[in-house]
């Protein structure tokens, strides 16, 4: 069974910075592009960011662009999210999942909570 | 920027069909796929590439897409089937990925 396992979260105050990671196994993760969605509490789901499947590629969401960098360590089969500049809009239920090249997301992760508060 | 358009809600009894509807400007273009999400839990994939059903999915889970419109469709909907229900597709450049605003589907 596909696992991601999704850790860094935290309360963090605005501005501040976070690093969120998401760890793979049980299926060839440099096969794979990746993706980070989240979740405000209560509300719908957000796509924030992609990668494709040997990191050479990589895409925002407008509402990131420039504060988040997405990256992987295919030998570590880790994903990373580095979050910089954060604001109050940003708290949510952060998930990675993989998806197959250029398709949508197959597998996700249980998430992780970032809260964006002073 | 793009986005998908999709009702709050839809209510059904238990056995009766219920239906989603997407809207987007790429969707002529671009594949709709659909994602089950239950109160603290992942979401999970129903329908991927408009009208294919990923393993494990029930048969009672089908889409299908026209134009500017994906649907859907929960044939004799369970009450297990409550959920809210996201549809997935990339912008017409597939450098932007949206969801949907999520429909919440009351079998009741």
């Amino acid at each position: 069974e596909v696992q991601l396992v999704e850790s860094g979260g935290g309360l963090v105050q605005p501005g501040g910075s976070l690093r969120l990671s998401c760890a793979a196994s049980k299926f060839t993760f440099s096969n794979y592009w990746m993706h980070w969605v989240r979740q405000a509490p209560g509300k719908g789901l957000v796509w924030v960011s992609r990668i494709n499947d040997d990191g050479s590629s990589t895409t925002y969401a407008d509402s990131v662009k420039g504060r988040f960098t997405i990256s992987r360590d295919n030998a570590k089969k880790t994903l990373y999210l580095q979050m910089d500049s954060l604001r109050a809009e940003d708290t949510a239920v952060y998930y990675c999942a993989r998806a197959p090249a250029g398709n949508s997301p197959d597998y996700w992760g249980q998430g992780t909570l970032v809260t964006v508060s002073s | 920027s793009y986005e998908l358009t999709q009702p709050p809600s839809v209510s059904v009894s238990p056995g009766q069909t219920a239906r989603i509807t997407c809207s987007g400007d790429a969707l002529p273009k671009k594949y709709a796929n659909w994602y089950q999400q239950k109160p603290g839990q992942a979401p999970v994939l129903v329908i991927y590439e408009d009208r294919k059903r990923p393993s494990g999915i029930p048969e009672r889970f089908s889409g299908s897409s026209s134009g500017t419109e994906a649907t859907l469709t929960i044939s004799g909907a369970q009450v297990e089937d409550e959920a809210d229900y996201y549809c997935y597709s990339p912008d017409s450049s597939g450098n932007q990925e949206v969801f949907g605003g999520g429909t919440k589907l009351t079998v009741l």
